[in-house]
């Protein structure tokens, strides 16, 4: 069963915008991670964020997490051509040892 | 996409036969995964495994099977039980099984005639 549900389901923004992307999960976790899709291919890990952790940065990447809300937020900041593909967020429930994903956001990023 | 492996890139099955994907790595993680994604969709746990010789069935691992006789191998087979196997097939390792990073392989496209 699916533990996060990403929100939007797809986003579409000029280049040198910023895009921002949630995701709500129902139980406590351990931690939460942030992958990306291009089409057709693999997962690419992003960044992970731990339970006791508020906000993370990678390069133009920023993650939060609201524990008492049960949500997290992926901020891409100047987007560009590259980055259009979609972005799922995995959680670690903490009873369980299985990553669940999302269905994803997909991000276009028009030039 | 990292030290793991995937083959074919696409493969096509009549039904009624059993086909095989192949998934390697060359990371010397202990923990390999097998995820099915339909279009539109997440994830979906099909079987994983701690170590050599052991593996877990996930949520949706009617249909399939798997074996680890070796470390940096986790071959999946998707039988002819198997309503519905079109769909794109992702192999996964980790260090370990929970809440490592995992690491992916680019894909097999699998599509029944």
């Amino acid at each position: 069963s699916q533990q996060g549900e990403e929100d939007p389901q797809a986003l579409s923004i000029q280049e040198g915008e910023n895009a921002t992307m949630n995701c709500s999960y129902k139980t406590s976790i351990n931690n939460l991670q942030w992958y990306r899709q291009n089409s057709g291919r693999g997962l690419v890990h992003l960044i992970l964020i731990r339970s006791n952790e508020r906000e993370k940065h990678s390069g133009r990447l920023r993650v939060t997490l609201d524990t008492s809300k049960k949500s997290s937020s992926l901020l891409i900041t100047a987007s560009r051509a590259a980055d259009t593909a979609s972005y799922f967020c995995a959680t670690d429930p903490s009873n369980d040892y299985k990553l669940s994903f999302g269905a994803g956001t997909t991000v276009t990023v028009r030039a | 996409d990292g030290g793991i492996t995937q083959s074919p890139k696409y493969l096509f099955r009549k039904e009624g036969q059993n086909v095989t994907l192949s998934c390697e790595q060359n990371l010397n993680h202990d923990a390999m995964y097998w995820y099915r994604q339909d279009p539109g969709q997440g994830l979906r746990l099909i079987y994983y495994s701690q170590i050599v010789n052991d593996f877990q069935k996930g949520d949706i691992a009617e249909g399939y099977s798997v074996s680890r006789e070796k470390k940096e191998s986790f071959p999946l087979t998707v039988t002819s039980a198997q309503k519905n196997p079109t769909a794109f097939y992702l192999c996964a390792s980790s260090d370990r099984v929970g809440a490592d990073t995992q690491y992916f392989g680019p894909g097999t496209r699998l599509t029944v005639l």
